[in-house]
């Protein structure tokens, strides 16, 4: 069926080393892709998004790419920091009659050690 | 700005007994929407309003209802609460096709 996942649940980097979170879906008429970050405690909070209709979109310390060869795309974190310590969700909205509905994937869990 | 406000922070049910999550948002937003977060997973979504006035099921309805009772307020309603229904409750919202925005949630618990 179609889904959004993702390949790991934990992943451990140095501080100021670079990251990369990983993502699946499974759906090749998908275009449109959200990263969030939740932080313990909290709601989840947008990063960046990508459209189909790019390979590669860059934020501030973050990029995301997509390759839709492989229904694949990545979240990318430069000199990773203790503030990005967080689970991060790749989500794909969903157009239906009335809203967006966001399918989310179950979260990488990103440690960041000192 | 406040964004997506969510009251309670916490709550503590027993099995039966009934209760109303409320949401509001500041931001002028049509679209508001209802997730259940359950440990190690990711975010399931239980009902949605499109606009005022509108309501629609999402993945995980059933034991849920909702009011959307004006643009800026959506409420979750439990009117039996089952241990089933213990998670963490996020309510967000939308403005067109933007990425939702999305409130610090509701930790409920139900004996």
């Amino acid at each position: 069926g179609e889904s959004v996942g993702l390949h790991l649940p934990t992943l451990s980097v140095q501080e100021g080393d670079n990251s990369i979170i990983n993502c699946a879906y499974s759906n090749s008429a998908s275009d449109y892709f959200i990263w969030y970050k939740q932080e313990s405690g909290k709601g989840p909070q947008f990063i960046i998004d990508i459209r189909s209709n790019m390979d590669k979109r860059q934020g501030q310390r973050v990029t995301v790419l997509l390759n839709k060869t492989v229904k694949h795309l990545s979240l990318q974190i430069a000199a990773t920091q203790p503030g990005d310590s967080a689970v991060y969700f790749c989500a794909e909205p969903i157009l239906t009659g009335g809203g967006n509905k966001l399918t989310f994937g179950t979260g990488t869990q990103l440690k960041v050690e000192l | 700005n406040a964004g997506v406000t969510q009251t309670p922070k916490f709550q503590v049910l027993k099995t039966g007994q009934s209760m109303t999550l409320q949401c509001a948002q500041d931001m002028n937003h049509n679209s508001m929407y209802w997730y259940r977060q359950d440990p190690g997973m990711g975010l399931r979504l239980i009902y949605y309003s499109a606009s005022e006035g509108t309501t629609d099921k999402g993945e995980v309805p059933n034991g849920y209802n909702v009011s959307r009772l004006n643009k800026r307020e959506f409420s979750l309603r439990l009117e039996s609460a089952a241990p089933s229904q213990t998670s963490v409750y996020f309510c967000a919202s939308q403005a067109g096709a933007q990425p939702q925005h999305f409130g610090d949630g509701t930790r409920l618990s139900i004996l």
